[in-house]
């Protein structure tokens, strides 16, 4: 079983959907959770970063961490064609703040 | 301000060659990492580097080792290549603080193809 586990998709959604975006964790440790963009032939851009339960918004993002459950969500409204892109979730430790994990990515399409 | 930059772009190679990546990190960085992504996957760690020594290593084979230079700058070897080391290298820059996680800043990879 691998320590995070992301919906693969792809998902295809039409422009002003609302997007939500889930992996959940085996790994208790994990403290710190991380979302970040993929274009295509890009590397990771970091969007969202956060440490503790709830939800951490940034303008049309929306990063929900629930602990207990082991479950992570990003939420996107108003999308928008540039969205269009792979988002992978990761996440790291305390005590092993270097290696972050990440899962293998949801293939994200915007339909204009 | 300049980001992560990676060279080369792009790489082809055959089994059992020899291969070196390069990898400058963003300015005021002093922490460089390493992942090998294959297609259709998520970001692997291979390995940090800072003040010019491993901090910690993934599940890779000593096939792949690095170095750190005095600038920061960093270099992935990766030694006897095989076809399943055909994918995307990418170098990862941070800040190392205390008390605080990691929050690493990605270049754009270097694309291996294994022949």
């Amino acid at each position: 079983q691998k320590e995070v586990e992301q919906d693969p998709g792809p998902l295809s959604v039409p422009e002003g959907a609302i997007v939500s975006l889930n992996c959940t964790y085996s790994n208790s440790a994990f403290q710190y959770f991380m979302w970040y963009r993929q274009y295509s032939r890009k590397g990771p851009e970091l969007l969202m970063y956060t440490y503790s339960s709830g939800n951490k918004e940034d303008g049309r993002f929306t990063a929900q961490v629930d602990k207990s459950s082991k479950y992570i969500s990003l939420f996107i409204r108003d999308s928008q064609p540039s969205d269009s892109a792979t988002y992978l979730c990761a996440m790291n430790s305390y005590s092993s703040a270097s290696k972050i994990i990440f899962g293998s990515g949801t293939r994200l399409s915007i339909r204009p | 301000d300049a980001g992560v930059t990676q060279s080369p772009t792009h790489l082809i190679k055959t089994r059992g060659q020899q291969v070196t990546l390069r990898c400058s990190p963003k300015s005021g960085h002093d922490t460089v990492s390493w992942y090998q992504q294959a297609l259709g996957q998520g970001p692997q760690f291979i390995f940090q580097y800072y003040e010019e020594e491993e901090r910690q290593r993934g599940n890779f084979p000593d096939r792949f080792s690095g170095h750190q230079f005095p600038n920061y700058s960093s270099e992935l070897n990766v030694n006897a290549l095989w076809l399943g080391d055909s994918a995307l290298y990418l170098c990862a820059s941070s800040l190392q603080t205390s008390g605080s996680t990691d929050t690493q800043y990605f270049g754009p990879g270097t694309r291996l193809t294994v022949l």
